[in-house]
């Protein structure tokens, strides 16, 4: 089955870390460019950081850039995200999206989500 | 940044009846390849999103004949040429020309 799945959220201080783990199956994971998208708790769908196929391009939106990092392992078909320096705006589902081909940018597969709640 | 803004917000409609929403880009949304950026997402209460359409005007895959998406440049619009009772949920369109890649506020969806 063609499907992610994130792992790896949960309740973490403000100033903490945590790391998602986004396991692909049922295609062939290094050919896919990768995204995190987030949405924080009744609001609206937020791009966070994407990845190219071999992991030598990355790009993250301006609130997480020098505290997220964005990583792949194509042998384990996985894809990280790396949080560090957590703030409560941070709090949100983090969903982990596959971009469909190579020239178009739009996100065709998507996971059930993790949620990460910053918080003291 | 570009922005994206949507309109409306809110979208009471009968089953049956049409439905449109509109989605402008602060920038034109036209790559030097060719193509135009702009996708649109279903979002069902409880759910992880869902492409729609791709770059402007494409169905993904397994999407209904009822979705259509028109448009260029700066603006563009998502038609539901008939709604019915699992539309329900929120609409967002999405630039993709360029990091950070944004999405508009969202559109609900209810049915009357």
């Amino acid at each position: 089955e063609v499907q992610l799945v994130e792992s790896g959220g949960g309740l973490v201080q403000p100033g903490g870390s945590l790391r998602l783990s986004c396991a692909a199956s049922g295609f062939t994971f290094s050919s896919h460019w990768m995204s995190w998208v987030r949405q924080a708790p009744g609001k609206g769908l937020e791009w966070v950081a994407h990845i190219n196929q071999r992991g030598s391009e990355k790009s993250y939106v301006a609130s997480v850039k020098g505290r997220f990092t964005i990583s792949r392992d194509n042998a384990q078909n996985s894809l990280f995200l790396q949080m560090n320096s957590l703030r409560a705006e941070d709090t949100a589902v983090y969903y982990c999206a596959r971009v469909m081909t190579t020239v178009t940018t739009d996100f065709d597969l998507w996971g059930p989500g993790m949620l990460v709640a910053v918080s003291s | 940044d570009i922005v994206m803004t949507q309109s409306p917000l809110s979208l009471p409609v009968t089953p049956g009846e049409p439905a449109s929403i509109s989605c402008r880009s602060s920038q034109n949304l036209l790559h030097s390849n060719g193509y135009t950026h702009l996708d649109w997402y279903q979002q069902k209460p409880g759910q992880s999103p869902q492409l729609l359409i791709y770059l402007a005007s494409n169905r993904a895959s397994g999407v209904p004949d009822r979705f259509s998406g028109s448009g260029s440049g700066t603006d563009f619009t998502l038609k539901i040429s008939r709604v019915e009772a699992e539309d329900v949920g929120v609409y967002y369109c999405m630039q993709g020309l360029q990091t950070p890649y944004t999405f508009g506020q969202g559109t609900k969806l209810e049915i009357k």
